[in-house]
């Protein structure tokens, strides 16, 4: 069956530092992934999409990427702040498909 | 703007209860989703609405669970005798249709489940 893993459920980081989030997938073959925020309380925000022909993505201080032959993204925030704290999920596509897979994502705590 | 909302934002029932959740998705948004996310757990898929059908609904879990978008914009999600195991954050996302398979979802805050 599908399986996605967040590398860690809890990471803390220091303040300025680069946080780097590892998701790992099997059984898949996505045709996109996608990285979302989640707060408490709240329901996940967008953040960045990259498909599988794409190898990296940036957006401001974030960066994607994706290989596919070693079923693996890497989601890195730099420079980051206290305001990056929150749960990162990421999410797996199939070409067709509106179904999103969902990972359990990792909570970020970046301390001042 | 105005982003997805759903109501109730917490929902307390008893077991073998029947109860209906409502999302009102992104004014033009076609396109609808419901996940179910449980504690710990990333979101998981239950359906999926172009328009006023559902064009997905091999993530609804059992015969219990059943979605309506009669006119194509607000969404009920119902549920007939509700279980333990059916607590959970329901949400909703739209989208605005026009992307395909990659438009971006729009999550609205959840209902917050629990079956006592």
């Amino acid at each position: 069956s599908q399986k996605i893993e967040q590398n860690s459920e809890a990471l803390n980081i220091q303040e300025g530092k680069t946080a780097t989030l590892t998701c790992n997938y099997t059984n898949y073959s996505p045709a996109y992934l996608q990285w979302y925020r989640q707060d408490p309380g709240r329901g996940p925000v967008f953040l960045l999409l990259i498909r599988e022909n794409e190898k990296e993505k940036r957006k401001e201080r974030l960066k994607v990427t994706f290989d596919t032959t070693l079923k693996q993204s890497l989601f890195h925030i730099t420079a980051s702040q206290p305001a990056d704290s929150a749960t990162y999920l990421c999410a797996l596509g199939g070409a067709g498909s509106y179904q999103l897979t969902f990972g359990k994502g990792t909570k970020l705590s970046v301390i001042p | 703007g105005a982003g997805v909302s759903q109501t109730p934002s917490n929902k307390v029932t008893e077991k073998g209860k029947y109860v209906e959740l409502r999302c009102d998705p992104i004014s033009g948004h076609t396109a609808l989703y419901w996940y179910r996310q449980s504690l710990g757990q990333g979101p998981e898929f239950l359906i999926y609405f172009q328009g006023t059908g559902a064009a997905d609904d091999s993530g609804l879990p059992n015969d219990r669970f059943f979605a309506v978008r009669p006119e194509g914009s607000v969404s009920t999600l119902k549920i007939q005798r509700t279980e333990r195991g059916d607590s959970a954050v329901y949400l909703c996302a739209s989208s605005s249709g026009a992307g395909g398979i990659t438009d971006t979802q729009y999550f609205g805050p959840g209902t917050r489940l629990t079956v006592l």
